[in-house]
């Protein structure tokens, strides 16, 4: 297991449309998370895992987002009626559990641009 | 609550000089702390981070940085700077609590490296 694999690298969508992405964790980490990053801005959270339970939702999470890990492994965040402010790139996140296991571990991200 | 102030968006060194990306932040309970840099289009690579012990913590590519808990500061440092150190760095601190698990993103300092 080379790390967090993010699926795809890059989408376009026109607004209105809906896009999926995927997000396959290091294989024994149990938390999973997702953030969002704008130009210029660090991540910002929107919501974690832990198994297939998802424990934290940021109010950035609006009602066309929606994120499900189903089998508490891969994960999949979906907007709905995309919008040209959804344009940002889309990073995941693992870690394990645990206080001694303390950092997440990246993927290299979806960047969304909606047109 | 939990947040991180990066002073500074855009630092420009010569190359050879130290670098110091400055970090403070702010907690309600005993924080773990990151650094994290990005290239261009890619994840965050962990490049180091401090739980408990010992408040100077070195990482890679010859960084380190210390955590002062009475200036709640966690600046980051390197020697002598390469052409290679040239990226977007993000100070991030993590609590364990009631109210979440996540991980809290300065909004990045952009490093420039001139030759």
């Amino acid at each position: 297991d080379t790390g967090v694999s993010q699926n795809p690298r890059h989408k376009i969508t026109k607004r209105g449309q809906n896009v999926t992405f995927r997000c396959d964790p290091i294989s024994e980490h149990n938390r999973l998370y997702w953030y969002r990053q704008t130009l210029g801005q660090g991540p910002e959270f929107l919501t974690y895992f832990q198994n297939e339970a998802q424990l934290e939702k940021s109010r950035l999470l609006s009602d066309r987002f929606s994120a499900e890990r189903p089998k508490g492994s891969f994960s999949t965040l979906e907007i709905q009626r995309t919008e040209q402010g959804d344009s940002a790139m889309y990073l995941c996140a693992s870690s394990e559990k645990g206080r001694h296991n303390t950092e997440a571990f990246f993927g290299q991200g979806t960047r969304l641009t909606v047109v | 609550a939990q947040s991180v102030t990066q002073l500074g968006s855009h630092v420009s060194v010569s190359e050879g000089a130290l670098v110091l990306l400055r970090c403070n932040y702010s907690s309600s309970v005993p924080p773990y702390l990151f650094w994290y840099v990005q290239y261009p289009n890619q994840g965050l690579q962990l490049l180091l981070k401090y739980t408990t012990g010992a408040t100077l913590v070195k990482g890679i590519n010859g960084f380190e940085a210390e955590f002062k808990k009475s200036e709640t500061s966690f600046h980051l440092t390197k020697p002598s700077a390469h052409m290679s150190d040239a990226a977007e760095y993000f100070c991030a601190v993590r609590t364990f609590s009631n109210t979440g698990n996540q991980f809290y993103f300065g909004t990045g300092t952009s490093l420039t490296v001139i030759p």
